[in-house]
């Protein structure tokens, strides 16, 4: 079946400019997560949806970064008024259940962001 | 679990070399350990949970081991082909969802 998708693959902004990046998981998939790797990092946890809700946002760098998920389903992340230091890959996941150590989350491709 | 380090770096090695690469994290609310392989451009592809000590997981030419006590598990690759060229990750976890990764080892496989 089909995996997760992200779009878009690549994005140039201007500083100040809000972008939105979306994400579809795999259907049935309850959780999604969404990550950042920025140069030279590891992966960093951003927020976690257990369905629509995201009981974990603890990983939001600010409060520029906002996130929703609709329908059990599609996820938006949404950064407000860029800065240079948002340039990174983001990631989705998605996993089967929820709240669950060994459950395999299964990644997108990412999308760039390059902040100028 | 905060601290996840994975050693080296970077690493190139010939085709049909083997090679191994660890990764080492707290070993105190330890609870499963992930690894996954991401090649460039691509998504991370899932290779293994484990979640015991001693576990031994392997898939085609890659294998893993897990020491839970020591904290530290090790990624093996025989026989290293071009197409094993991929940063590989670890993420342990601790009872939780959430992922730590570390920084990942890059492997470098030369025709």
């Amino acid at each position: 079946g089909a995996g997760v998708s992200q779009s878009p693959s690549n994005k140039v902004t201007e500083k100040g400019k809000d972008v939105e990046l979306r994400c579809d998981p795999i259907s049935g998939h309850t959780a999604l997560y969404w990550y950042r790797q920025s140069l030279g990092q590891g992966l960093e946890f951003l927020i976690y949806f257990q369905g629509n809700s995201a009981p974990d946002k603890s990983g939001l760098p600010s409060d520029r970064f906002s996130a929703e998920r609709t329908g059990g389903s599609v996820s938006t992340l949404t950064i407000q008024r860029t800065q240079q230091e948002d340039s990174a890959v983001y990631l989705c996941a998605s996993s089967l259940d929820f709240g669950s150590s060994t459950d395999t989350q299964y990644f997108g491709p990412g999308t760039r962001l390059t902040v100028l | 679990i905060l601290n996840v380090e994975q050693s080296p770096q970077s690493l190139h090695v010939q085709e049909g070399d083997s090679t191994n690469f660890t990764c080492s994290f707290p070993s105190s609310n330890f609870y499963a350990l992930h690894w996954y392989r991401w090649e460039t451009a691509k998504s991370p592809e899932a290779l293994f949970v484990m979640t015991l000590n001693g576990d031994e997981k392997k898939k085609g030419r890659i294998s893993a081991t897990l020491n839970t006590k020591e904290g530290y598990s090790y990624l093996y690759i025989k026989g290293s082909q071009p197409e094993d060229s991929a940063t590989y990750l670890c993420a342990p976890t601790s009872g939780t969802y959430k992922y730590i990764f570390g920084t990942g080892t890059r492997l470098k496989v030369l025709a």
